[in-house]
């Protein structure tokens, strides 16, 4: 079974307007972390969002928000105002066992976004 | 400026080569992982290490080998076992310390292709 779930291949959505990546994930473990990266056509990979399966409130750092439903096993990125340069594929990836020593990321396939003008 | 090198850019392998993938860090962090990706995939773990002298096998080690006899260092060797070694592959480095939620820090990635 994929422990990362991203349905949507690509979207699109107009400049200046909000957009929601989707994510679920499985997990038995209790202690997790929800990470988002955005990956320009260059190619690396920009660190955006953190989301600890304890964390009592959903997380933001700037124009990004995670829409957390633990219930419902979904890590939604929110992206408010978007801009042409957000263009790119976002991943959505999983640490499990947090407070053990591995700290290796599930990835899932990713969900490339456009914005246009 | 902290960060991650990896090197080459570009790489060409030729059937039945091995090639070895540079990855260097100056962020003095104490794990490092290696990830291949796919055109329009996800990334995938290929190998780990979260000490000097220790590795762990990731989801897609088979035809891959690393070592790790430097902090700073985490060599990738791709070898003629890997019968489909084109793709993407990306460096990647984290601290151990504190409570999780410390991201991994990405190199530019190499792109291995077969001549």
């Amino acid at each position: 079974a994929q422990k990362i779930t991203q349905t949507q291949p690509g979207m699109f959505v107009q400049e200046k307007e909000a957009v929601t990546l989707d994510c679920t994930y499985d997990t038995s473990d209790p202690s997790y972390g929800l990470f988002w990266y955005k990956q320009p056509s260059s190619g690396e990979m920009i660190f955006l969002i953190y989301q600890g399966s304890y964390d009592q409130q959903n997380a933001t750092e700037g124009r990004y928000s995670l829409n957390f439903q633990k219930a419902r096993k979904s890590a939604n990125l929110v992206i408010s105002a978007s801009q042409l340069g957000d263009s790119a594929m976002y991943f959505c990836a999983m640490r499990e066992g947090i407070g053990t020593g591995r700290r290796a990321l599930t990835f899932g396939s990713g969900t490339r976004l456009q914005v246009q003008p | 400026d902290g960060g991650i090198t990896q090197s080459p850019k570009y790489l060409f392998r030729k059937e039945g080569q091995n090639v070895t993938l540079s990855c260097e860090q100056n962020l003095n962090h104490d794990a490092m992982y290696w990830y291949r990706q796919d055109p329009g995939q996800g990334l995938r773990l290929i190998y780990y290490s979260q000490i000097v002298n220790d590795f762990q096998k990731g989801d897609i080690a088979e035809g891959y080998s690393v070592s790790r006899e430097k902090k700073e260092s985490f060599p990738l060797t791709v070898t003629s076992a890997q019968k489909n070694p084109t793709a993407f592959y990306l460096c990647a480095s984290s601290t151990d310390r504190g409570p999780g939620n410390q991201p991994q820090h990405f190199g530019d990635g190499t792109r291995l292709s077969i001549l």
